[in-house]
């Protein structure tokens, strides 16, 4: 069965402070992982990786994967308030339009 | 640009009530589609997917179905539901196999009483 661990679950820094989300998985013919931002509702999407070692980098959000020890991490640098939100890993196996496998999630809180 | 609806917004059902919530994307044609649930404290469960019109596959036996009457049309039912129904609904579309991203509707806050 597919899986995804996200830690932490919980996170609360103060603004400016920089983050590392962590999210590591379990696939069966692996295809890509995704990451998500979640704020009140509907996800919406940030990055997607399928080859190690490539670093995506938007604004100061970036990624990287690691297909031989199976993890991602999203860092988020000069953390804003406007950054809190619900920080969501995605897998994507390779076996047809399955639809992607979810994390729990990643609860960030900058306080100001 | 693509767009994605869900309505309604919010839901409150009494147990052993049908249920029907619906799916619309525009400025695409063929999309895959998905229903996922998000229940507290859990990740987002892909429940449905569908490649084409009348085709659907589900991912976990429960008390919904699904149905894809039109290409960019997704529709979540249940004859009777549950307690353990109640739970935030979100319907995504992608573009296939491959291209992994998929976007997201806005989602239907469903409680069962």
């Amino acid at each position: 069965e597919d899986k995804v661990v996200q830690s932490p679950l919980s996170l609360v820094v103060h603004e400016g402070d920089t983050v590392t989300l962590n999210c590591s998985y379990e696939v069966t013919n692996f295809r890509s992982l995704l990451w998500y931002k979640q704020e009140k509702k509907a996800p919406t999407f940030l990055f997607m990786l399928t080859s190690s070692g490539i670093e995506k980098k938007s604004g100061r959000l970036s990624s990287i994967l690691d297909k031989k020890e199976l993890f991602s991490i999203l860092n988020i640098t000069a953390t804003q308030t406007g950054d809190s939100a619900v920080y969501l890993c995605a897998v994507e196996p390779g076996r047809g339009a399955d639809g992607l496998t979810f994390g729990k999630g990643t609860h960030l809180i900058i306080q100001p | 640009s693509q767009t994605i609806h869900q309505w309604p917004a919010t839901l409150v059902q009494p147990v052993g009530s049908p249920l029907s919530l619906e799916c619309t994307v525009e400025g695409t044609s063929n999309p895959n589609l998905y229903w996922y649930r998000q229940a507290a404290g859990r990740g987002l469960q892909l429940l449905f997917y569908s490649v084409g019109i009348g085709q659907i596959s589900s991912e976990v036996p429960q008390n919904l179905s699904a149905s894809r009457p039109q290409d960019r049309q997704f529709i979540l039912s249940s004859k009777k539901l549950l307690l353990s129904d109640s739970g935030f609904y979100l319907c995504a579309w992608g573009r296939g196999l491959g291209i992994g991203e998929q976007f997201f509707g806005p989602g239907t806050r469903l409680t069962v009483l």
